[in-house]
């Protein structure tokens, strides 16, 4: 089975820092691997995913996140914080070849000014 | 640009009153989804379906049941409420290939049982 690990269910930066959200994975083939952001009273919206090819993945809002498979993780990265980014972020995977996603537990980003 | 759409929004139910959550998609998605979301549990899967008229149970089945009539439409039903059942539920769709699909998320109902 899969599972989903996200170090910290908050995480405090200033605005400007760097912002790095932690998730780790369990499984015994590298699944597809995703992040999503909430803001309050919404869906989960797409920010980035890795599939295949290039281990670095860009996504929306200048956020970044590298798989790597020999430490099973996929951590999110953005240089500089801003305001707007104050949220919470899902990271979820999924098996190759079947269409169902786990999430971890999620970590609300607060910005301070 | 309707992608993915729950109704109600908001809903109050008793103890013991049933009701239907209503998810329609509009991108031609195989699969769909219902989660609920709780405060430090994330997002956990109820049901599923894979396409028209199947369904399968996910990690928190107990006490919902779901249906997929229509390719566009996934309901889920609440026989009989319970307290355990407050949450924020997320109907969800996705492609049915196996490419990394993205899963496309509602925009969330707040259910309260009172």
């Amino acid at each position: 089975a899969q599972s989903v690990t996200q170090l910290g269910s908050h995480v405090s930066v200033s605005e400007g820092a760097l912002v790095l959200l932690r998730c780790n994975y369990s499984s015994s083939v590298p699944p597809y691997l995703f992040w999503y952001v909430q803001y309050p009273n919404q869906g989960l919206q797409l920010l980035l995913k890795y599939t295949t090819g290039a281990t670095l993945v860009k996504g929306i809002n200048g956020f970044e996140a590298e798989f790597k498979k020999s430490e099973t993780s996929f951590h999110l990265t953005k240089p500089s914080a801003h305001m707007s980014d104050a949220a919470e972020y899902f990271c979820a995977v999924s098996p190759y070849n079947f269409n169902k996603f786990y999430f971890g537990s999620g970590t609300k980003l607060n910005v301070k000014p | 640009n309707a992608g993915v759409t729950q109704t109600p929004k908001f809903r109050v139910l008793k103890t013991g009153q049933s009701m239907t959550l209503l998810c329609a998609q509009d991108m031609n998605h195989e699969y769909m989804y219902w989660y609920r979301q709780d405060p430090g549990m994330g997002l956990r899967l109820i049901h599923y379906s894979v396409g028209e008229g199947t369904t399968a149970k996910g990690e928190v089945p107990d006490g919902y049941n779901v249906s997929r009539l229509k390719k566009q439409n996934f309901l889920l039903g609440l026989e009989s409420a319970a307290p355990s059942q407050t949450s924020v539920y997320f109907c969800a769709s996705s492609y049915g290939t196996a490419s990394g699909n993205t899963i496309y998320f509602g925009e969330g109902s707040w259910l309260t049982v009172v």
